[in-house]
């Protein structure tokens, strides 16, 4: 969906980099969400962000660290990656209602 | 939600037949399931969604059962299509939650 972009599309690191993968939209929205996905399995949530000020924990947030810039801009961080820390991240968005609606996605390569 | 495995559920279905691709949720107070569609490279595309007071749904080629008694959602896709190609995800959430659950995708493959 063009209204959510990530950057970059696929990125390859060294264990022990600092990595930051972005995410803007232009769909108006306040919720903000980033999310994993491994092969064979189904997303998992890292961290989430109902407004500018406001930053939640999903359910695999250790070793991640996010910022939102503004209402349309969610980061997020990798401060020293990790070969397990290989996978596609997906950010997405949703407005009042409970629909999320999903970037592109960026694939991570840590080795 | 699914089960969680390395290796996806699969349907194989002849173009042009209808698709059922079938979902089991846990959480007995979920009151709101969604169906996304991941093609190959994207991410994940809203195709449908219900709320716990309805037990169907139906939109462009596809409809969304539900039924709670079991705990069982289903998507239904009519006259398949190559376009159709993608892994299906299911996804629930309930009103006190602030996050929504997604299930592992079953891989849904088109034979010409």
């Amino acid at each position: 969906d063009a209204d959510v972009t990530q950057t970059p599309r696929n990125r390859i690191t060294k264990t022990g980099k600092r990595i930051m993968l972005e995410c803007s939209q232009t769909k108006g929205h306040d919720r903000m969400y980033w999310y994993r996905q491994d092969p064979g399995l189904g997303l998992r949530l890292i961290y989430y962000s109902f407004d500018v000020k406001d930053i939640n924990k999903g359910e695999i947030s250790d070793g991640y660290s996010v910022s939102r810039q503004a209402q349309a801009k969610f980061s997020l961080s990798l401060e020293s990656a990790i070969p397990n820390q290989t996978a596609l991240y997906f950010c997405a968005t949703s407005g009042q209602g409970d629909t999320q609606y999903f970037g592109p996605g960026t694939r991570l390569t840590v080795l | 939600g699914e089960s969680v495995g390395l290796h996806l559920p699969t349907l194989s279905v002849q173009e042009g037949d209808n698709s059922i691709i079938n979902c089991a949720y846990s959480n007995s107070a979920s009151d709101y399931f969604i169906w996304y569609k991941q093609e190959s490279g994207k991410g994940p595309q809203f195709i449908i969604d219900i709320r716990s007071n309805m037990d169907k749904r139906q939109g462009q080629r596809v409809t969304v059962l539900l039924n709670k008694t079991v705990k069982h959602l289903s998507l239904q896709i009519a006259a398949t299509q190559p376009g159709d190609s993608a892994v299906y995800f299911c996804a629930e959430k309930d009103s006190s939650a602030s996050k929504i659950i997604f299930g592992s995708g079953t891989r849904l493959s088109i034979r010409p």
